[in-house]
């Protein structure tokens, strides 16, 4: 119930492309949907958030679509690039307290 | 400059040595919150607090402790390691009453032997 479901393991994209995660989660009471971005050697930091009642969110070249009827929500990076190359996770959370994490995407964009 | 702050950044340990990992913030944050990361599992939480003096387990809760005495700090305490806590620690925190973004401190890599 409080799983969150992240796939791909791994993803490796050229420059220029589209880079997409996607995650799947069980609990209906979550009511945020952020994704981190993580550097080796730093903490996560929040790339985009979505909450339940919006479809999709836009934020230069990341957009999260979320699909409530499916319990999924994914994370496409338009225009990648090899800065893009970091680990994602996804994650939900009830009210902001509990938070549970997808297992995470590492991404590379080859140059 | 906003920011968390963990310390120590490294940590190496016997099993059954009591140790704190501090952490701090400077950014009035009412939630505070620790997760441990291990390869695979992505993110796991251990504790997070509303507020001073109000603390809630997460998900993997077993083997720690934590208080929330001032505003500002978050100390989290392994009364007695054991090798399985090995794991790399963030914590993180937010501004709280319906603001959820999180910002997270650098981590600090915990190994018990």
């Amino acid at each position: 119930q409080q799983q969150v479901k992240q796939s791909p393991q791994s993803l490796i994209v050229q420059k220029g492309g589209i880079s997409i995660i996607n995650c799947a989660y069980e609990n209906t009471a979550f009511d945020y949907f952020p994704w981190y971005q993580q550097f080796p050697g730093k903490g996560p930091a929040l790339l985009i958030a979505i909450r339940p009642d919006v479809s999709e969110k836009k934020e230069g070249r990341f957009t999260i679509s979320f699909n409530k009827s499916a319990k999924q929500f994914s994370l496409h990076i338009m225009d990648s690039q090899p800065g893009d190359s970091a680990t994602y996770f996804c994650a939900a959370s009830m009210d902001g307290q509990n938070f549970v994490f997808g297992p995470g995407t590492r991404l590379s964009v080859l140059p | 400059e906003a920011q968390v702050t963990q310390n120590p950044r490294y940590l190496i340990t016997v099993t059954g040595k009591k140790l704190t990992v501090t952490c701090s913030q400077n950014m009035n944050h009412e939630y505070m919150s620790w997760y441990r990361q291990d390869p695979g599992l992505g993110l796991r939480q251990i504790y997070y607090s509303m507020n001073v003096e109000v603390t809630d387990k997460g998900d993997v809760p077993e083997g720690y402790k934590v208080s929330r005495k001032e505003k500002r700090n978050f100390p989290l305490i392994l009364e007695s390691p054991s090798p399985n806590q090995t794991s790399l620690y963030f914590c993180a925190s937010s501004l709280g009453r319906g603001t959820y973004e999180q910002y997270f401190g650098p981590g600090t890599r915990l190994t018990v032997t």
